[in-house]
This record gives C-alpha cells, sequence and structure tokens, in this order.
C-alpha cells in the first residue's frame, strides 16, 4: 500500500498570502494524483487531478505541481474562504490512499 | 447535471445489520466506478473500496476487506455498502464517490471527481 504523508499538518496564512501545501507518497505515482478540499460538515471537493490539472470550476489560484513522489498544491492568494483541511491522494494503484491532511487556517 | 443522492442518517445498536446507498443521476450509471469513503469523527478519509457497476469488478482496501459488502443494483443506478455486524467503531460518515478517467498518461487511470453529501451512520447500545 502507498502511504501519503502531507505536510504540515497545520498550516497558518495571511489573506492575500501565499499559501504551499507538500505531499509526498512513498513509492512513485506518476503523476496519478489529486488533491480535495473539505470544509467542514461539506464532502470532499476534487481541486486538481493529474497532479496539476484544475478541476472544472475552481479558481486559478490553485495550482498543483509534482511527478513521481513529490507533490504541491499552492494558493497564490489566501481568500477567507479557503479555510479547510486538503487532502492528497494517490490512484496510481489500489488501494487509492489519501494523505492525513493539513488544515489551512487563516491567520 | 451529475448528481450522487446518498441515503438518510442512520442510528444502529451494536451487532445490527446495515445497507447505505447511493443512487447516481445525470449520468450513465453502468459506466463509472462508484468509491465509498469512510471518514470517523474528526479523521481524515479513508477508501474503503470500489465497485464498477459495468461489470460488477469490486474491490476492497484490506482494513475494509471481509467487513463490509459493496454492491450495485443497475436497474435503479444505485450503489450499496452493507454490514452485516457493526460496530460502535463504525460510526463514521460515508461517502460515495463517482470517478472520471484521466488519460494523460496513455494509460487511463481513476479520479473521484462527484461526491455524494455522506451519510452519517451511529452504532451506539
Amino acid at each position: 500500500e502507498i502511504v501519503m504523508t502531507q505536510s504540515p499538518a497545520t498550516l497558518s496564512v495571511s489573506p492575500g498570502e501565499r499559501a504551499t501545501l507538500s505531499c509526498r507518497a512513498s513509492q512513485t505515482i506518476s503523476s496519478n494524483l489529486a488533491w480535495y478540499q473539505q470544509k467542514p460538515g461539506q464532502p470532499p471537493r476534487l481541486l486538481i487531478y493529474g497532479a496539476s490539472t484544475r478541476a472544472t470550476g475552481i479558481p486559478a489560484r490553485f495550482s498543483g505541481s509534482g511527478s513521481a513522489t513529490e507533490f504541491a498544491l499552492t494558493i497564490s492568494s489566501l481568500q477567507s474562504e479557503d479555510l479547510a483541511v486538503y487532502y492528497c491522494q494517490q490512484y496510481n494503484s489500489w488501494p487509492y490512499t489519501f494523505g492525513q491532511g493539513t488544515k489551512l487556517e487563516i491567520k | 447535471e451529475v448528481h450522487l443522492e446518498q441515503s438518510g442518517a442512520e442510528v444502529k445498536k451494536p451487532g445490527e445489520s446495515l445497507k447505505i446507498s447511493c443512487k447516481g443521476s445525470g449520468y450513465s450509471f453502468t459506466s463509472h466506478w462508484i468509491g465509498w469513503v469512510r471518514q470517523m469523527p474528526g479523521k481524515g478519509l479513508e477508501w474503503m473500496g470500489i465497485i464498477y457497476p459495468g461489470g460488477s469488478d469490486t474491490r476492497y482496501s484490506p482494513a475494509f476487506q471481509g467487513q463490509v459488502t459493496i454492491s450495485v443494483d443497475t436497474s435503479i443506478s444505485t450503489a450499496y455498502v452493507q454490514w452485516s455486524s457493526l460496530k460502535a467503531s463504525d460510526t463514521a460518515k460515508y461517502y460515495c464517490a463517482r470517478h472520471s478517467p484521466d488519460c494523460s498518461s496513455g494509460i487511463c487511470f481513476p479520479y473521484f471527481d462527484y461526491w455524494g453529501q455522506g451519510t452519517l451512520v451511529t452504532v451506539s447500545s
């Protein structure tokens, strides 16, 4: 089973600043990585798939990068509505696995 | 418009059985994998298993193999997960999700783009 490790566990960023969240896979997953945003009481929302392709309707301030084992999600200019937990997830091989999540706080 | 409608919240006692559902609409139900994800209170997301309604190919994560059964009824475009004997540790919110193919590498891999609203299952004596 591929283990996904996210860092940091919690990130505090001021509005308008850049936020960078990291995700590492325990073995290579090519670009078969998705990022999800989950707000309290809501289901996960797909932000990025294929490591860097924004899903339909996702604002351009969200971008994904990386391949093989190292990945990042960048929010270029943080908005207050970006307060959420962010999960990476590999879909390279079954069982698909999520990282433990990064909680993004607004400073 | 693609929509996944999940059944309502359940409160059960340990040892009872349960089957929750996820009804797909707005797309070809038999052409997309459906996955089930568990989220225990205050915790992260865990894949339980996936099923392909077009052929009933079913895969389980090791932690859930033998603990749950995933099935579909294509006549009503609905996927299910069921427990034969619930435990308190099954208390969680359960989400279904639908796949789309990522074929950018020349081989198609499934990512999950549409999610149901979740079903809260509470198991308590």
